[in-house]
């Protein structure tokens, strides 16, 4: 089966601008997560989906932030406006339940100057 | 709140050396353990898992044992090779917590093996 796939592999936007980040999780995994690595410190939690609905947003930093998973499928994560300090790799996750392995994308670095 | 504490990196080793890379966790409740590894290049590919007290994941020659009494789970490998060479990441995943699932993660350890 293919795994999660995560759309740009690397963005590079000015403090300011917008971007988008997309995820599609492998076909059938209800759970999908979206995760962020800032600086070399550890990987937190942003967001998780199971379907089309977010069951926890708790990680979501503000409200600059915004995760969309229409039909249940792929994801979206945009960020508008954003600072420096969005900068890292942003990771997707998708599982088939709560406690199943999540099965990660190769993550989405972004850089904003 | 759950937390994750790796030993300080970066390890380097050559190759056919003993590996530790120690890990301990705080966590409410009875959660199941997890480590990953990111090789470069690639996403995290989850390396061994263990969901209760006592027990032993294993994958690749890597081993860890779930430590209630000590809050570990420690990453073990015998014989590390140069394929090894990676990123890290113990973590943790908790059922009695608002979302099933989340993983809470470990600053992460780069690991390098030199031949």
């Amino acid at each position: 089966e293919a795994g999660v796939t995560q759309f740009p592999s690397h963005s590079v936007i000015e403090k300011g601008q917008t971007v988008t980040l997309r995820c599609d999780p492998i076909s059938g995994h209800d759970n999908l997560y979206w995760y962020r690595r800032v600086m070399g410190k550890e990987i937190k939690f942003l967001l998780h989906f199971v379907k089309e609905s977010k069951q926890d947003e708790s990680g979501m930093p503000n409200n600059r932030f915004l995760a969309e998973r229409t039909g249940g499928t792929y994801s979206t994560l945009k960020v508008q406006p954003a600072e420096l300090e969005d900068s890292g790799v942003y990771f997707c996750a998708s599982s088939r339940g709560g406690l199943a392995g999540q099965y990660f994308g190769p993550g989405t670095r972004l850089t904003v100057t | 709140g759950d937390s994750v504490t790796q030993m300080e990196g970066p390890v380097t080793l050559s190759e056919e050396a003993f590996l530790t890379i120690n890990c301990t966790y705080t966590a409410t409740g009875y959660p199941s353990l997890f480590w990953y590894v990111q090789y470069p290049g690639e996403g995290l590919q989850l390396l061994l898992k263990a969901t209760k007290a006592d027990d032993k994941g294993s994958n690749k020659g890597f081993e860890a044992t779930y430590r209630k009494e000590t809050t570990s789970f420690h990453l073990e490998k015998g014989s590390v090779q140069v394929s090894d060479s990676a990123v890290y990441f113990c973590a943790l995943t908790n059922a009695g917590g608002t979302s099933y699932g989340k993983l809470t993660f470990g600053q992460g350890t780069i690991l390098t093996v030199h031949p």
